[in-house]
C-alpha cells in the first residue's frame, strides 16, 4: 500500500496561474482533507469531503475549490494563485469510526507563488 | 478563540529528562483527541490517541481531561530522536482540529 500520495512535491507559480494539486489513497478511506501549513499557524483545513460525492468548506476555503473524483481521489484547485497561497499543502484521509480516527498524510506539496 | 491552543514552546532539554506538553480545547462536543509528531518539513505522523482513562506507551504517556477540556502528553527519558513539533489534534465531527504545534530539542 501506498497510503496517501500527493503530486507535485514541489511547484513555483506566477501570481494569477493556475494549478491542480492532486491527492489519492488506497486505503479504502471514507473522508478526505486537504489543508495548508504557514509557519506559527499550525496545518488549517481548506476543505474536506466526508465521503464520494459530498465536499465541505473548511477554515480558509476562499481562493479553492475541490473535486471528490472517486472514492480515491481528492483534488485541490487554485484557479487564480495569490502569493498569499504560498504554503505547504497536505492532503490527509481517514475513516471516521467511533473513538478512533487516525488521520493519514501525505508527503505534502509545496508551493511558492511569486 | 481558537478551537486548540498549545504551548508553542521551544523546548530545549537535555537526554533522559522529562517533558510535558499541554493543550486545551474550546468545544466540549469534540470527541477524540490525538497527538501527532511532525519532523521538519515533513508530513505529521499519529504518535498516540488520547483517552478519558489516560494511555502510555512506552516513554509517553497521554491524558485527557474532559472537565477541564484539556490534553497532556508526558516523555520521559528524552531521547536525541524525540527532537520534533508535536501537534495536539482535536476530532468534533467531520473536521479535525490542530494547535500550533510545541517544538522540542532535546540536548546530547
Amino acid at each position: 500500500n501506498a497510503g496517501v500520495t500527493q503530486t507535485p512535491k514541489f511547484q513555483v507559480l506566477k501570481t494569477g496561474q493556475s494549478m491542480t494539486l492532486q491527492c489519492a489513497q488506497d486505503m479504502n478511506h471514507n473522508s478526505m482533507y486537504w489543508y495548508r501549513q504557514d509557519p506559527g499557524m499550525g496545518l488549517r483545513l481548506i476543505y474536506y469531503s466526508a465521503s464520494e460525492g459530498t465536499t465541505d468548506k473548511g477554515e480558509v476555503p476562499n481562493g479553492y475549490n475541490v473535486s471528490r473524483l472517486n472514492k480515491r481521489e481528492f483534488s485541490l484547485r487554485l484557479e487564480s494563485a495569490a502569493p498569499s497561497q504560498t504554503s505547504v499543502y497536505f492532503c490527509a484521509s481517514v475513516t471516521i469510526l467511533a473513538g478512533y480516527n487516525e488521520q493519514f498524510f501525505g508527503p505534502g506539496t509545496r508551493l511558492t507563488v511569486l | 478563540r481558537k478551537e486548540v491552543e498549545q504551548d508553542p514552546g521551544p523546548f530545549n532539554v537535555p537526554e533522559g529528562a522529562t517533558v510535558a506538553f499541554n493543550c486545551t480545547y474550546s468545544n466540549s462536543a469534540s470527541q477524540s483527541f490525538f497527538w501527532y509528531r511532525q519532523d521538519c518539513r515533513k508530513e505529521p505522523k499519529l504518535l498516540m490517541s488520547v483517552y478519558s482513562s489516560g494511555n502510555e506507551d512506552g516513554r509517553f504517556t497521554a491524558q485527557l481531561n474532559r472537565a477541564s477540556q484539556y490534553i497532556s502528553l508526558l516523555i520521559r527519558d528524552s531521547k536525541l530522536s524525540d527532537s520534533a513539533t508535536y501537534l495536539c489534534v482535536v476530532n468534533t465531527g467531520n473536521q479535525f482540529y490542530f494547535g500550533t504545534g510545541t517544538s522540542l530539542t532535546v540536548i546530547p
